[in-house]
């Protein structure tokens, strides 16, 4: 089975740190995915990579980076954590191509995000 | 572009009921067509997909013809369980054009009741 590990369940960070959200997945996707979900809003695609040092903006990527120096490792960076921040972030991985996109993503338990 | 609706909820049913959530999609051609479950706690996992027209999706117990004259996907299960309480959305993958975006619905919420 696919597995998609988020470093840590809860965070809570202070408004301005630097905050550092890690996934690794383990099936050697291509494509890798950061999300957030919040209440009466679903999931938003904040960025996506489809290769090594590849990245692409998704819906809502203000306020975030993201960094793939590895396949396996997608990283999401809040440079400058503020409280409309605070929410459940989730990764995920895919397989690459048109007919990846007939492929399931396989998400990671998620990250809750608190900022204060 | 692709977009799904699917009702919010949340849905309530008492244990054995009969489950419908609504789905309806707007895309190019003939994309296949998935529903995802999230657990409470957990990320989101595939629950079932059908690829093609009059298809029917199934796993554990649920159920989804893939409609293309009426542009539906509705999730149904003749007998729900507490176990099944959980977040259901519809989703498109992306489209032809490349950008690996799967579209998703809301989330509709059900929690199943003893």
């Amino acid at each position: 089975d696919v597995k998609v590990t988020q470093s840590s369940r809860y965070l809570v960070k202070r408004t301005g740190e630097k905050v550092f959200l890690e996934c690794v997945q383990d099936m050697d996707h291509e494509n890798m995915f950061w999300y957030r979900q919040d209440p009466g809003l679903g999931l938003r695609l904040i960025y996506f990579s489809y290769d090594v040092k590849m990245k692409e903006k998704g819906d809502i990527p203000e306020g975030y980076s993201v960094s793939r120096e590895k396949k396996e490792r997608f990283s999401l960076i809040l440079e400058s954590a503020s409280t409309n921040q605070t929410s459940m972030y989730l990764c995920a991985s895919s397989l690459l191509g048109w007919e990846g996109g007939n492929s399931p993503l396989h998400f990671g338990n998620g990250t809750r995000l608190t900022v204060t | 572009g692709n977009s799904v609706t699917q009702m919010e909820g949340p849905v309530t049913l008492s244990e054995e009921a009969f489950l419908t959530i609504n789905c309806t999609y707007t895309a190019t051609g003939y994309p296949s067509l998935f529903w995802y479950v999230q657990y409470p706690g957990e990320g989101l996992q595939l629950l079932l997909k059908a690829t093609k027209a009059d298809d029917k999706g199934s796993n554990k117990g649920f159920e989804a013809t893939y409609r293309k004259e009426t542009t539906s996907f509705h999730l149904e299960k003749g007998s729900v369980q507490v176990s099944d309480s959980a977040v259901y959305f519809c989703a498109l993958p992306p489209d032809s054009g490349g950008y690996q975006k799967v579209t998703f619905g809301i989330g509709t919420k059900l929690q199943v009741i003893p």
